[in-house]
């Protein structure tokens, strides 16, 4: 499973990382991606990463916005921002790809993440 | 970027009718890579349909997904209480992976 950190409330121009441990299963094996969800919207992948080589591909729109990394020691993924903007209010999700068996789809989601900006 | 385009955006029935939801890309899929998502109100999304056709873990057969090339559809045969939901298409196969804007289909 996937299980995210909890709710952000942060004013513009902070910083913030929120982060995804995996679990009962081999971390650094799989690839998993960044999903946001503005408020009342649909939903945008924002960029994956395989921990086993720290490859990343990000969503052009999301390329230098925010930064994805992963400590494999820790098995955890990790979505962070160096100044924040009112418009990454969002919820979001950490999903994992191929984890039980659809090849190349998010087959396990975390429960997802508020972040809050707002001055 | 591959743009998919949901239809309708609200899609009205009764528990036991059939949904018929539609996924159209602005360019033809060079491959079978096309998943289906449910989302719940504040749940994350689940995966139902991958691959266009194969149905995931623990999903029932009253859904099922086909298509080829630009048009894509998901299909539930008989609605049941839990079914009513918004639902996503993403195709994971051309960088960037882009997901429609979403269909709900709620209670008539």
């Amino acid at each position: 499973q996937l299980v995210q950190s909890g709710p952000e409330v942060k004013k513009p121009g902070e910083s913030v990382k929120i982060s995804c441990k995996g679990s009962g299963y081999s971390f650094s094996s799989y690839w998993i991606g960044w999903v946001r969800q503005m408020p009342g919207k649909g939903l945008e992948l924002m960029g994956i990463m395989y921990p086993h080589t720290s490859e990343t591909r990000y969503n052009p729109s999301f390329q230098g916005q925010v930064t994805i990394s992963a400590d494999k020691s820790i098995s955890t993924a990790f979505l962070q921002w160096s100044s924040l903007k009112a418009s990454d209010t969002a919820m979001y999700y950490c999903a994992g790809m191929g984890l039980l068996g659809a090849i190349d789809a998010f087959d396990v989601w975390g429960q997802g993440t508020v972040v809050s900006v707002s001055s | 970027d591959i743009v998919l385009t949901q239809s309708p955006g609200t899609l009205s029935l009764s528990p036991g009718g059939r949904a018929t939801l539609s996924c159209r890309a602005s360019q033809s899929l060079t491959s079978t890579h096309l998943a289906w998502y449910q989302q719940q109100p504040g749940q994350p999304p689940r995966l139902l349909i991958y691959g266009i056709s194969t149905r995931a873990t623990g999903v029932p057969d009253r859904f099922s997904g086909g298509g080829s090339g630009t048009d894509f559809t998901l299909t539930v045969s008989r609605l049941e209480p839990e079914d009513f939901a918004v639902y996503y298409c993403q195709q994971y196969g051309t960088s960037p992976w882009t997901f429609g804007q979403g269909t709900k289909v709620d209670i008539k």
